[in-house]
């Protein structure tokens, strides 16, 4: 099956706080992506990457920046936190075939 | 552009049939998918159609898509507690590449033992 980790459950960090959400993915994917899920919202695309050092804005990536050095891993960055940023953070790639698979998320808070 | 709408709330008892149901807007929808969220985790691939077919079962699952009217639904039958969470609704002309998933907001379903 393939894998996709990222790197914490739970995250707290301060306003002005820079942030880097890791993922990870274990089956040679090209194609990886960044949401952000927030209550009564649904998933929001932020980020995403066809392959190593190349990315692309999705419909919200203000405030966000992302690294994809190496193709198994994709960073999400947050430059300056902020507290509209509180949400839940979830990394997909896609599985061979068809549909995406999507990491376990990350709660990230911004006090 | 493309867009997906599902109910938010579904309420139903232990033993009982769930039907979830999502409209989409795109003609040129190729795949269908349902997604299972639990709670504090991530979205997991629960089953998909592709747009030549009508209907798809896969055990206490059957889903039914009506291209003409744009409309899939999601049957659980027999549905138990261990089915309640969040199911969202998919749709992408193609899997991978430059073809991006297109989610709606997702339907909690409460299951009342």
């Amino acid at each position: 099956d393939v894998k996709v980790t990222q790197s914490s459950r739970y995250l707290v960090k301060r306003t002005g706080e820079k942030v880097f959400l890791e993922c990870v993915q274990d089956m040679d994917h090209e194609n990886m992506f960044w949401y952000r899920q927030d209550p009564g919202l649904g998933l929001r695309l932020i980020y995403f990457s066809y392959d190593v050092k190349m990315k692309e804005k999705g419909d919200i990536p203000e405030g966000y920046s992302v690294s994809r050095e190496k193709k198994e891993r994709f960073s999400l960055i947050l430059e300056s936190a902020s507290t509209n940023q509180t949400s839940m953070y979830l990394c997909a790639s896609i599985t061979a075939g068809v549909g995406y698979t999507f990491g376990s998320g990350t709660r990230l808070t911004v006090v | 552009g493309e867009d997906v709408e599902q109910s938010l709330f579904l309420s139903v008892r232990e033993g009982d049939s769930s039907v979830i149901n999502c409209t989409y807007t795109d003609s040129s929808s190729t795949y269908l998918y349902w997604y299972k969220q639990e709670p504090g985790a991530g979205l997991q691939l629960l089953t998909y159609i592709f747009s030549n077919m009508d209907m798809k079962q896969d055990q206490r699952l059957t889903v039914l898509l009506n291209k003409k009217d744009k409309h899939l639904s999601l049957r659980i039958a027999d549905t138990q507690t261990g089915d309640s969470a969040i199911y969202f609704c998919a749709e992408s002309e193609k899997p991978g590449g430059s073809y991006i998933p297109t989610f709606g907001r997702g339907t909690s379903l409460i299951v009342h033992p």
